[in-house]
């Protein structure tokens, strides 16, 4: 089965950029979405598509997806984007959904 | 109000049995696949299982295949999941969650606030 790779956790100032791969086999055929989880909420989708943002997700959230490595990017990081982020993929050859293991990132 | 609700989580012994139910309201139910997404403690999100609109395909993640049944119920607006030969690695909340059926295949644009299953004897 697909499997997608994430680095396990992250730090980073308010106000700097934060950027999170996610690693897969020629990812880039595929379409990835990211979600954005906080400890006692639910999963919420912050990048669809690579790189659609839904209405209501602000405008420093981005993503881009070419070769083996997917990445959301948070530009200008506040403190409310501390929080655990996971990339997604569906895999049609089986016809699963996929999630990366998630990547912790930490507003010093 | 759009929302999902779960139901039926507790604490069951291994082995053990439990139905969990995703109460459905604010959109047309049986437009969208529906998923279960699992999160153990202290680990990630887990996808277990998806059902499609009219409730005739199912699929399972190989960790609940032949344990776990995914249902609807598209009358009621209830989306069920009837887990079987619990085990300890089974703890975790669950989640449901609905698939955007105008957006990219895997978009779950709606969940619920999760239900938490714990196993133990």
């Amino acid at each position: 089965s697909y499997v997608l790779t994430q680095a396990p956790s992250m730090s980073v100032a308010p106000g700097q950029t934060a950027r999170i791969s996610c690693g897969g086999d020629n990812i880039e055929t595929k379409s990835v979405h990211w979600f954005q989880k906080r400890p006692g909420q639910a999963p919420v989708v912050v990048v669809h598509d690579d790189s659609d943002r839904p209405s209501g997700i602000p405008d420093r959230f981005s993503g881009s997806n070419s070769g083996n490595t997917a990445t959301l990017t948070i530009s200008g990081v506040e403190a409310e984007d501390e929080a655990d982020y996971y990339c997604q993929v569906w895999d049609g050859s089986s016809d699963h959904y996929v999630f990366g293991p998630g990547t912790q990132v930490t507003v010093l | 109000q759009v929302q999902l609700v779960e139901s039926g989580g507790g604490l069951v012994k291994p082995g053990g049995s439990l139905r969990l139910s995703c109460a459905v309201s604010g959109f047309t139910f049986n437009d969208y696949f529906m998923s279960w997404v699992r999160q153990a403690p202290g680990k990630g999100l887990e996808w277990i299982s998806y059902i499609r609109s009219a409730g005739s395909y199912t699929n399972y993640a190989e960790s609940v295949k032949g344990r776990f049944t995914i249902s609807r119920d598209n009358a009621n607006n209830t989306l069920y999941l009837q887990m079987d030969g619990l085990r300890a690695d089974d703890t975790a909340v669950y989640y449901c969650a609905r698939e955007s059926n105008v957006l990219g295949r895997g978009v779950f644009d709606l969940w619920g606030q999760g239900t938490v299953v714990t196993v133990s004897s």
